[in-house]
């Protein structure tokens, strides 16, 4: 079946690192990936997206790109801020048909130190 | 806009009570979700309302879950009686256009305690 394997966190970083989060994915055909992020307290937010394979999700400084070689969609941002402190989820939908059930990862949580 | 709403925010009850729980979408969404998100792992869905019609409810534990969206717009999630491994968080989540075009929307989502 459809699943979502992410990096296993927590992950603790100094302000201003280089971020990376590792998300792979197993599925039939061609799905659509998504990160979401939770910050404390608050609902799941759509992070960035892409549908279709070598596609480039970006927001806020993130970025991920569709690897279907390598069925991966590894999260990345260049310079972290103690804001960006958060869980980030990946996540899958299989598209096709009437049913639109996001698959997601367990999450890895972020911790950005000033 | 305004978001999806979620009441109430925090629920404890003791194992088997019942309890409901309360989903109101963005305005014009015709597809809501109730996912269940335990502590450590990601949401897992529960039901897919489209309108007022079932779309998928094969993970929803049917013994002891029921959900309805009778106006194909508020959403209500119950769970009588509840276990223990019930305790979680549950978001609700809805969307107004289908496919690849689809973007899912999550409200605050409710945390549920059971003692």
């Amino acid at each position: 079946g459809n699943s979502v394997t992410q990096m296993e966190g927590p992950v603790t970083l100094s302000e201003e690192a280089f971020l990376t989060i590792n998300c792979t994915y197993t599925a039939t055909g061609y799905p659509s990936l998504f990160w979401y992020v939770q910050y404390p307290g608050e609902g799941l937010q759509l992070l960035l997206k892409a549908t279709k394979a070598d596609d480039k999700g970006s927001n806020k400084g993130f970025e991920a790109t569709y690897r279907k070689e390598t069925t991966s969609f590894h999260l990345e941002k260049g310079s972290v801020q103690v804001s960006d402190s958060a869980v980030y989820f990946c996540a899958l939908k299989q598209d096709g048909g009437s049913q639109g059930n996001l698959i997601f990862g367990k999450g890895t949580k972020l911790s950005v130190k000033p | 806009e305004a978001g999806v709403a979620q009441s109430p925010r925090y629920k404890i009850i003791e194992k088997r009570q019942s309890v409901a729980f309360w989903c109101n979408p963005i305005s014009g969404h015709a597809t809501l979700y109730w996912y269940q998100q335990i502590l450590g792992q990601g949401p897992k869905l529960l039901i897919q309302f489209q309108n007022n019609g079932v779309v998928d409810d094969s993970q929803l534990p049917k013994d002891r879950f029921s959900a309805e969206r009778l106006k194909g717009v508020d959403s209500t999630l119950k769970i009588q009686p509840a276990k223990l491994e019930d305790s979680a968080v549950y978001l609700c989540a809805s969307s107004r256009l289908r496919g690849r075009l689809e973007t899912q929307y999550f409200g605050p989502g409710t945390r549920l305690l059971v003692l």
